[in-house]
């Protein structure tokens, strides 16, 4: 596609239950990542893909926090017994490899909210 | 760890104004620097980039130097609009891949 598709665009969960996110990268882009962003925050990094690779997952928060993208390309991040403090917009970036000194392409997003 | 710290808002002007939004890092590394922005209801956008010192960034009557000497990043605007009201995230990535965000700015530009 033309851009990083997420989805859904809000997900509002209670307290103790799963979530899954989805996001469908730029075709051909090798790189993906995941941010977290609090409100009223900068994004914080929470884990990077390299193909179905995940090479760097050193900002999940927790071991409720999981990501997977098989093929290489959809990547999903699962929020297991979600809570409270989990309420927060979650960004997925991708790049082509090598060129994220160059910036990325972001996501418009998940709101997710934990009531 | 490598780190931002951006000018703290909000930031009101009116429009034509001159803008400044600061922005100094510490990186292990020699980073990339980025400025992203987030309009009301859309996603981040790249709005510039430097990838070495000396480097100036621009787009859109923005600019930023890239300062190794000062560690700094400074976001600057001759001449603001309505149009440029939105939230302005300084960034910074090195080798490891990620990148680390400021807190953000939000910057208001009343007509």
């Amino acid at each position: 596609g033309a851009g990083v598709s997420q989805s859904p665009r809000y997900k509002v969960a209670k307290r103790g239950q799963d979530v899954a996110l989805r996001c469908d990268p730029i075709s051909g882009h090798v790189s993906l990542f995941w941010y977290q962003q609090a409100l009223g925050q900068g994004p914080e990094f929470l884990t990077y893909f390299q193909n179905e690779a995940q090479l760097d997952k050193s900002g999940l928060p927790s071991d409720r926090f999981f990501a997977e993208r098989p093929e290489g390309s959809v990547s999903t991040l699962k929020i297991q017994r979600t809570q409270q403090e989990d309420s927060a917009v979650y960004l997925c970036a991708s790049s082509q490899l090598g060129q994220s000194v160059y910036g990325y392409t972001f996501g418009s997003g998940t709101r997710l909210t934990v009531v | 760890g490598d780190s931002v710290t951006q000018m703290e808002g909000p930031v009101t002007l009116s429009e034509e104004a001159f803008l400044t939004i600061n922005c100094t890092y510490t990186a292990t590394g020699y980073p990339s620097l980025f400025w992203y922005v987030q309009y009301p209801g859309e996603g981040l956008q790249l709005l510039l980039k430097a990838t070495k010192a000396d480097d100036k960034g621009s787009n859109k009557g923005f600019e930023a130097t890239y300062r190794k000497e000062t560690t700094s990043f400074h976001l600057e605007k001759g001449s603001v609009q309505v149009s440029d009201s939105a939230v302005y995230f300084c960034a910074l990535t090195t080798g490891a891949q990620k990148l680390v965000f400021g807190q953000g700015t939000r910057l208001t530009i009343n007509p």
